[in-house]
């Protein structure tokens, strides 16, 4: 069974700082992995995603990530932190179940990141 | 705007109740999903439908049940409602299940308050 880990509930961080948020998985396939934002009051935003091929993966906002097998990781970074990056960050795997529904997202229980002045 | 639109944005209610929570997917996604989010449980799977089947099933309640209808938009019916329902019901959409598919758009979410 497919499952994801988020390392710290909350991250707090300066603006301009480097922000990290960690992310680990467990899949016995290989796996489609994602990263989602979610604003105040908000629905979920994807960030970027991984699926084959390049495993630095860049996406929305400055925002990249990493797959790394060995590991067992897809930490998100980010160079230089803005106060509108405050929010809350949810990394998912894709699942694949008997019924075909393999789109289905098993997501991690989220970092709020805080990003002060 | 997603393009994924859900109804209504906020609902209250007693315990005891029913309620039916509309989802309108994405121009061109055959996929639904809903989600529930809670403070204590995080974003929880609860079904999938393509194209009007059930396709996969989470951890939804038998007091739960939801469709597709032909024209793909989706219904969450939640009855009996208790305290603990109160969360924000998000619903998703993809284009398929296809392997360019796996991108989930999430619409704006439906917050269920049961007093």
């Amino acid at each position: 069974a497919q499952s994801v880990t988020q390392l710290g509930s909350h991250v707090s961080v300066s603006e301009g700082a480097l922000v990290l948020l960690r992310c680990n998985y467990s899949s016995s396939v290989p796996p489609y992995l994602f990263w989602y934002v979610q604003y105040p009051n908000q629905g979920l935003q994807l960030l970027l995603k991984y699926t084959t091929g390049a495993t630095l993966v860049k996406g929305i906002n400055g925002f990249e990530a990493e797959f790394k097998k060995s590991e067992t990781s897809f930490h998100l970074t980010k160079p230089s932190a803005h106060m509108s990056d405050a929010a809350e960050y949810f990394c998912a795997v894709r699942t694949i179940t008997n019924s075909g529904g393999y789109n289905k997202l098993i997501f991690g229980a989220g970092t709020r990141l805080a990003v002060h002045p | 705007d997603s393009g994924v639109t859900q109804t209504p944005k906020h609902l209250i209610t007693a315990t005891g109740q029913r309620v039916t929570l509309r989802c309108s997917p994405r121009s061109g996604d055959l996929s639904v999903y809903w989600y529930q989010q809670s403070l204590d449980q995080g974003l929880q799977f609860l079904i999938q439908y393509y194209n009007g089947e059930e396709r996969a099933k989470g951890n939804i309640l038998e007091r739960f049940s939801a469709q597709q209808f032909p024209d793909l938009h989706s219904e969450l019916n939640l009855s009996s409602l208790e305290l603990g329902d109160s969360a924000l019901y998000f619903c998703a959409s993809s284009r398929g299940v296809g392997t360019g598919a796996n991108v989930l758009t999430f619409g704006a979410g439906s917050r269920l308050t049961v007093l």
